[in-house]
């Protein structure tokens, strides 16, 4: 049984660009949700979804968007990179019944490298 | 808002000593709390949580957590650290009726043989 796959590892990308991240669930999963977390810090969270749409959402601007698709797996976008983008990017997945953190699996992880 | 500070960015032990890092939350009420550890290269895993009832938490690898509301803490012990314990963790809590989480900044534990 899979757990949460991430793609790709590693990234890095330039100031102004775009990036795309993906995450697979884990099997029997249909939430998804992501964070941010930069070095030396706690993992901060993006957003939520489920049934395709956002669910919720954290401190983030505009420029992070997602989305996920009819197999639950999902997208992480975001636009207009800044240096401060750097970070190693989580996704986790949960079964809609169970909302808190602690039935939440999580990836390894996609490394952003902002230049 | 909620907040999480985990004292001690970086705890240093003997193999075979007590463990303990500290975690400190402020929420207007009791929240959920947990533990987290994350190995290099990978994602988080949980240790223990609280989220009612008893205060004393056992975890998985022989790691506990207690719940002192009146000094709002929620700190992870070990009796005896293992050189496979040496780990990134952080703690986070939640606020009742909120499901987002909001993380400390977490603490590296040191195992030295």
């Amino acid at each position: 049984d899979a757990g949460v796959t991430q793609s790709p590892t590693h990234l890095i990308k330039t100031r102004g660009q775009q990036v795309t991240l993906r995450c697979s669930p884990k099997s029997g999963h249909d939430t998804v949700s992501w964070y941010q977390q930069a070095l030396g810090q706690g993992p901060q969270f993006i957003f939520q979804y489920y049934e395709e749409e956002e669910r919720q959402r954290g401190n983030f601007p505009d420029r992070f968007s997602g989305h996920q698709f009819p197999n639950y797996s999902s997208e992480l976008n975001v636009n207009a990179l800044l240096l401060g983008d750097s970070a190693l990017y989580l996704c986790a997945s949960s079964r809609p019944d169970s909302q808190l953190i602690d039935t939440q699996y999580f990836g390894p992880g996609t490394r952003l490298t902002v230049l | 808002a909620q907040s999480v500070t985990q004292l001690g960015s970086h705890v240093s032990v003997s193999e075979g000593a007590l463990v303990l890092l500290r975690c400190n939350y402020s929420s207007s009420v009791p929240p959920y709390l947990f533990w987290y550890v994350q190995y290099p290269n990978q994602g988080l895993q949980l240790l223990l949580k609280y989220t009612t009832g008893a205060t004393l938490v056992k975890g998985i690898n022989g790691f506990e957590a207690e719940f002192k509301k009146s000094e709002t803490s929620f700190h992870l012990t070990k009796p005896s650290a293992h050189m496979s314990d040496a780990a990134e963790y952080f703690c986070a809590v939640t606020e009742r009726g909120s499901y987002i989480p909001t993380f400390g900044r977490g603490t590296s534990l040191i195992v030295h043989p």
